[in-house]
C-alpha cells in the first residue's frame, strides 16, 4: 500500500518567516494530494490540494508543489502568522479509491 | 461545521468493555472513512464504507468492526477494549467521484479513554 513520509515533525518559525513542509509518497498511482490543518483539539480541515496533472497550486499565502518524478510534494506558507500554528498533515491517495494515506504530521509553531 | 456528525464527543470506559461510535456523513456523501489518532500519532486509516458496502480495510484490529446502514450513517464497534485503544477516533465522508478524488470532510471526533 501507499506510504507517506512527512518532514519535519516539528517546525518553529518567527512570525513573518516562511515555512516549508515536505512529504514523499511511494505509490506512483497516487494522483491526489491534499493538505490538512488540525488545530489543537479540533478536526482536520483541508487547506489546499493538488492533483497529479498540476505541478503547483497557490492560494493566498499557501502553495503546494508536486514533483511526480521524485514522488514528493511540499507545502509552503509565506508570511506566517501566529494563527498558522497547528499540526499540518499531508496525504496521498490513488485515483478512484480515495483512501487518503496521511503523513505523521508537522507541528508548526509560529512565534509572535 | 463540516456537516459530518459524530457522537458521542467523549467516552470513558473500562478495559474489557465494548463501545459503539456513531457517524452521520454529509448529505449526499456515500463514502465513510474511520481513522484513529493516538497521542503524537498521525491519522491511521481503519476502514472505508461506500454506499453500505465495505470498500477497504486498513490497520483495523480484529476486535474492531464497522458497518454502514441504508441511511448511510456508520458505526464503529470497539470490543475487549485495552488501555492502548485510548485515542481520538475520526469519521470522514466524501463524495468519492468516479472521475477523481475529492475532499474528505472530517467530523469533530470521539475521544475514547479506556481506564
Amino acid at each position: 500500500g501507499e506510504n507517506v513520509e512527512q518532514h519535519p515533525s516539528t517546525l518553529s518559525v518567527q512570525e513573518g518567516d516562511s515555512a516549508v513542509i515536505k512529504c514523499t509518497y511511494s505509490d506512483s498511482a497516487s494522483n491526489y494530494f491534499p493538505w490538512y490543518k488540525q488545530e489543537l483539539g479540533k478536526r482536520p480541515q483541508l487547506i489546499i490540494d493538488i492533483r497529479s496533472n498540476v505541478g503547483e497550486k497557490k492560494d493566498q499565502r499557501i502553495a503546494v508543489t508536486l514533483n511526480k518524478t521524485a514522488k514528493h510534494f511540499s507545502l509552503h506558507i509565506t508570511e506566517t502568522q501566529p494563527e498558522d500554528s497547528a499540526v499540518y498533515f499531508c496525504a496521498a491517495s490513488i485515483g478512484g479509491s480515495y483512501i487518503p494515506t496521511f503523513g505523521r504530521g508537522t507541528s508548526l509553531i509560529v512565534h509572535p | 461545521d463540516s456537516g459530518v456528525t459524530q457522537t458521542p464527543k467523549h467516552l470513558i470506559t473500562a478495559t474489557g468493555q465494548r463501545v459503539t461510535l456513531r457517524c452521520s456523513p454529509r448529505s449526499g456523501d456515500l463514502s465513510v472513512y474511520w481513522y484513529q489518532q493516538s497521542l503524537d500519532q498521525g491519522l491511521q486509516f481503519l476502514i472505508q464504507y461506500y454506499n453500505g458496502e465495505e470498500r477497504a480495510k486498513g490497520n483495523i484490529l480484529e476486535r474492531f468492526s464497522a458497518q454502514q446502514f441504508p441511511d448511510l450513517h456508520s458505526e464503529l464497534n470497539l470490543s475487549s477494549l485495552e488501555l492502548g485503544d485510548s485515542a481520538l477516533y475520526f469519521c470522514a465522508s466524501s463524495v468519492l467521484s468516479g472521475t477523481g478524488n475529492t475532499e474528505a470532510f472530517f467530523g469533530q471526533g470521539t475521544r475514547l479513554t479506556v481506564v
